[in-house]
């Protein structure tokens, strides 16, 4: 069964810092895989997204992740955080179809003034 | 501006009620989605709807209802038979081509 683990699910970083969200997927076929970031009380707006190609991805707001095929990890990065950066960070993976998407419990990222 | 709405974005009921909230999308999508959100559990597939008049339940569709009656319109009926039905509702649609789902703003629905 498909499946999306995030590991993390609070993380605290300051401001300026480097950040590293962890994102492991099971899943049978080749993955469609995204990011997504929710502000407390909001919907969820896409970061990034990988299809297929150059296994790093570049997304808004300055966040990056990149695909290990061998790992099964879809893990975001970004090299200076901002105060803005607080909220709460999906992972996703799609069925090929688009049909259905599975979401990872989510990590929420705390800044550091 | 293109996107989705969702109505009401609070909304408070007493056991054994029936609430519907509203979900319409001005994207031309042709899927849209139903997920429930609880703390720690990430976002549960209630319902998704293909193409207009044809829906599919989810992992958690016990105690809830939908229909697609008209593209942009895909509303979810929260039964009296849903347990634990206290949650934040998220609704999405997608273009489908480039798998990116955009999302409503969201429903707390509350069970007094």
């Amino acid at each position: 069964a498909q499946s999306v683990t995030q590991p993390d699910i609070h993380i605290t970083v300051s401001e300026g810092a480097s950040l590293e969200l962890r994102c492991n997927y099971s899943y049978g076929a080749t993955p469609y895989l995204f990011w997504y970031v929710q502000s407390p009380g909001q919907g969820l707006q896409l970061l990034l997204k990988y299809f297929s190609g150059d296994t790093l991805v570049q997304g808004i707001k300055g966040f990056e992740a990149e695909f290990k095929r061998s790992q099964s990890s879809f893990n975001l990065r970004k090299p200076s955080v901002h105060w803005s950066d607080a909220a709460e960070y999906f992972c996703a993976v799609g069925e090929g179809n688009f049909n259905k998407f599975y979401f990872g419990s989510g990590t929420k990222l705390n800044v550091k003034p | 501006d293109g996107g989705i709405t969702q109505s009401p974005k609070y909304l408070f009921r007493k056991e054994g009620q029936n609430v519907t909230l509203s979900c319409e999308q001005n994207l031309n999508h042709d899927a849209m989605y139903w997920y429930r959100q609880d703390p720690g559990q990430g976002l549960r597939l209630i319902y998704y709807s293909q193409i207009v008049n044809d829906f599919q339940k989810g992992d958690i569709a016990e105690g809830y209802s939908v229909s697609r009656e008209k593209k942009e319109s895909f509303p979810l009926t929260v039964t009296s038979a849903q347990k634990n039905p206290t949650a934040f509702y998220l609704c999405a649609s997608t273009e489908g081509h480039t798998g990116e789902l955009f999302f409503g703003e969201g429903s707390r629905l509350t069970v007094l």
